[in-house]
Formats: C-alpha cells, sequence, structure tokens
C-alpha cells in the first residue's frame, strides 16, 4: 500500500523544546518538501529535497530543520527559535522533475497538528 | 515575491449548478499547474494538473490554462455536496517542482 506517513497526527509542545515531525514515503520518490499551513491560508514552503543528503531552504526557514539520511524519510525538527510555530504540517513527495522540463505533481501526507502550549 | 491570487470565497452554488474557481499568478515562468481540494482539517489532494494552454477535461472537472494572461480556473461540472472545500491552485515556480500555492477558495454546494 503505496504512500506517505506522517506521525504523530497531533502533538502538542511546551514553548522552549525542540520538536520533530516524521514523514516516510514509499512511492520511491526522489523529491521531499515540507509545509506549513496556517488558517485561512495556503501553503508555505519550509524546506525541500531532490536528493539523499541534500536539501534547500524554502520560503519560512527560519526556526526548523531537516534531514534527508533515506530516500524514504525526511523528519523535520521544529525549533524553539520558530516564535510561532502552532500550524497544520503538511509533508509531500513527488518524482523528480521529468525530462522535459515540466514539472510533476505533489502527494501528500495526512498532517500534523501541532499545538505550542 | 512570487504571488498567487484566489477569491477567498467562500462560492456557494446549488446541486447540479457549473462552479467556476478562478487564479491569477504573477511569475511569467511559471509551466505547470495544479489544482488541489482540501477538505476541512485534511490534506491536500491533486485533482487536476494542466501544462498547455487551452481547456483540459478529466471528468466533472475541467482545467483551463492561459498562460498570456497569467489566469488558471477549475470548472466543475454537476456540482455535488460532496465537492464542498477548499480548492488550491498552484503553479509551479523556480523549478524542482517548488509550488506556489493561493490561499484557496471556499466552495459551497448545497443541496
Amino acid at each position: 500500500d503505496g504512500g506517505i506517513t506522517q506521525s504523530p497526527k497531533y502533538l502538542f509542545r511546551k514553548e522552549g523544546q525542540n520538536v520533530t515531525l516524521s514523514c516516510e514515503q514509499n512511492l520511491n520518490h526522489d523529491a521531499m518538501y515540507w509545509y506549513r499551513q496556517d488558517p485561512g491560508q495556503g501553503l508555505r514552503l519550509i524546506y525541500y529535497s531532490q536528493i539523499v543528503n541534500d536539501f534547500q531552504k524554502g520560503d519560512i526557514a527560519e526556526g526548523y530543520s531537516v534531514s534527508r539520511e533515506k530516500k524514504e524519510s525526511f523528519p523535520l525538527t521544529v525549533t524553539s527559535a520558530q516564535k510561532n510555530p502552532t500550524a497544520f504540517y503538511l509533508c509531500a513527495s513527488s518524482i523528480a522533475p521529468s525530462e522535459t522540463g515540466f514539472e510533476n505533481e505533489q502527494f501528500f501526507g495526512p498532517g500534523t497538528r501541532l499545538t505550542v502550549l | 515575491q512570487k504571488e498567487v491570487e484566489q477569491n477567498s470565497g467562500p462560492l456557494s452554488v446549488p446541486e447540479g449548478a457549473i462552479a467556476s474557481l478562478n487564479c491569477t499568478y504573477s511569475d511569467r515562468g511559471s509551466q505547470s499547474f495544479f489544482w488541489y481540494r482540501q477538505y476541512s482539517g485534511k490534506s491536500p489532494e491533486l485533482i487536476m494538473s494542466i501544462y498547455s494552454n487551452g481547456d483540459k477535461e478529466d471528468g466533472r472537472f475541467t482545467a483551463q490554462l492561459n498562460k498570456a494572461s497569467q489566469y488558471v480556473s477549475l470548472l466543475i461540472r454537476d456540482s455535488q455536496p460532496s465537492d464542498s472545500a477548499t480548492y488550491l491552485c498552484a503553479p509551479c515556480s523556480g523549478g524542482y517542482n517548488k509550488l506556489i500555492f493561493g490561499a484557496g477558495t471556499r466552495l459551497a454546494v448545497h443541496p
């Protein structure tokens, strides 16, 4: 059963704590992405990775960190430096851009809802 | 700053009618465009992709693209209450499959 899994579904964090959100995919996709969604807003890109051991900052990377040690896994750490971390976090994956130059669709996991207490 | 603009809605249509969702984008270099549907509290799911100017039909959905006008739309024919959701427009911008998302249009289909 192919897909993207994220855990936990709900996460509560005390101020000053670091927390790590898990994202795993078995679709054999090269690229993986992390987004943040706030109520009534679109998705904003935090980090993305096109290949193992390589990743790039997105539009709102401050206060976050990632690693890509395996093709299947792309965990996101929300650090204490992130001032307003309460949000819905979405992980996505896609195959690499095609040789024709057209980009390919991203598929999303179910998300993790993070709340800071 | 690359932007994607969508009417936030809610767009209210009666069951069986055509729902028309519109999106404009600022990056003239965008070549690939995607529409996602997001139910409340859930993650986005892909419903349409379009790469060339013109129309692309898939079942009750038709995506329309006009790159010269930087405009992309989604038509939903024979709207059903189950179509009630937020629809996100996402052009690809900057390569590497990077999507820029609009804030979405909330669609409400009433019986």
